[in-house]
């Protein structure tokens, strides 16, 4: 099946700093994918609707300018945490949907990354 | 709006024994679907079982089946034979829009399982 590659799976940061997490589909072309962020005993959340080659479609209350975007290309999108804070510390995970397969169970998620902001 | 509810925080199922987890959900649309996700610790969505709304029979997968009561707007999963394998976080999701390409998806809380020797 489809398979999406999330990288990294750990990171560890200094509070003030960036981070960057990659989201990759490996053998199919996604040009919209999905960013959720999953705290501790709680479910996933959609921050984000990537989408190829435009700007992002950030759900509510979710600030644009402290997690930033990019998807440049067909099979990657990342998000980027800037001047991250211990509360940012959660774990992120991004989605993508093989349109070539049609509806249906389609829709291949990530690894993961836990990021910890210290 | 769109809503997923799952009412079980938590439940201890015995090995080999069957367990049913409570999924209902709420959408005016008339198209959607409907997933189970599984999570253990490390934190990967594991995919179980789908269920498109148009679909009249029940979803199975190995020992997954889906309980599709459109009518009552439930989904709830049934895992069978349970396994020392199957403790994890189980997540109820339904697609909440046909536009963005159908990916996107609104999750339950989810159901956190034990099984017990």
């Amino acid at each position: 099946g489809a398979v999406v590659s999330q990288h990294p799976s750990w990171v560890i940061c200094k509070s003030g700093t960036s981070v960057k997490i990659e989201c990759r589909s490996l053998d199919f072309q996604a040009t919209t994918m999905f960013w959720y962020r999953q705290f501790p005993k709680q479910s996933l959340m959609l921050m984000a609707t990537s989408n190829e080659g435009s700007k992002a479609t950030y759900e509510q209350g979710v600030e644009k300018d402290k997690f930033l975007i990019n998807h440049a290309s067909l099979t990657l999108s990342t998000l980027t945490v800037t001047s991250a804070h211990p509360e940012d510390s959660s774990f992120y995970i991004c989605s993508a949907r093989d349109l070539a397969q049609g509806i249906g169970n389609t829709i291949y998620f990530g690894e993961g990354s836990w990021l910890t902001v210290v | 709006a769109q809503k997923i509810t799952q009412t079980q925080p938590g439940m201890f199922v015995q090995e080999k024994e069957a367990v049913t987890l409570d999924c209902t959900y709420d959408t005016s649309d008339q198209s959607y679907g409907l997933f189970w996700y599984k999570q253990p610790s490390s934190g990967e969505m594991i995919f179980l079982i789908y269920q498109g709304s148009y679909d009249e029979q029940n979803a199975t997968e190995g020992r997954y089946s889906l309980n599709f009561q459109k009518a009552r707007k439930s989904a709830n999963l049934v895992i069978s034979a349970s396994q020392l394998g199957d403790s994890a976080m189980y997540f109820c999701a339904m697609r909440v829009s046909l536009t963005d390409s159908w990916g996107k998806l609104q999750f339950g809380a989810g159901t956190q399982v034990v099984v017990t020797p």
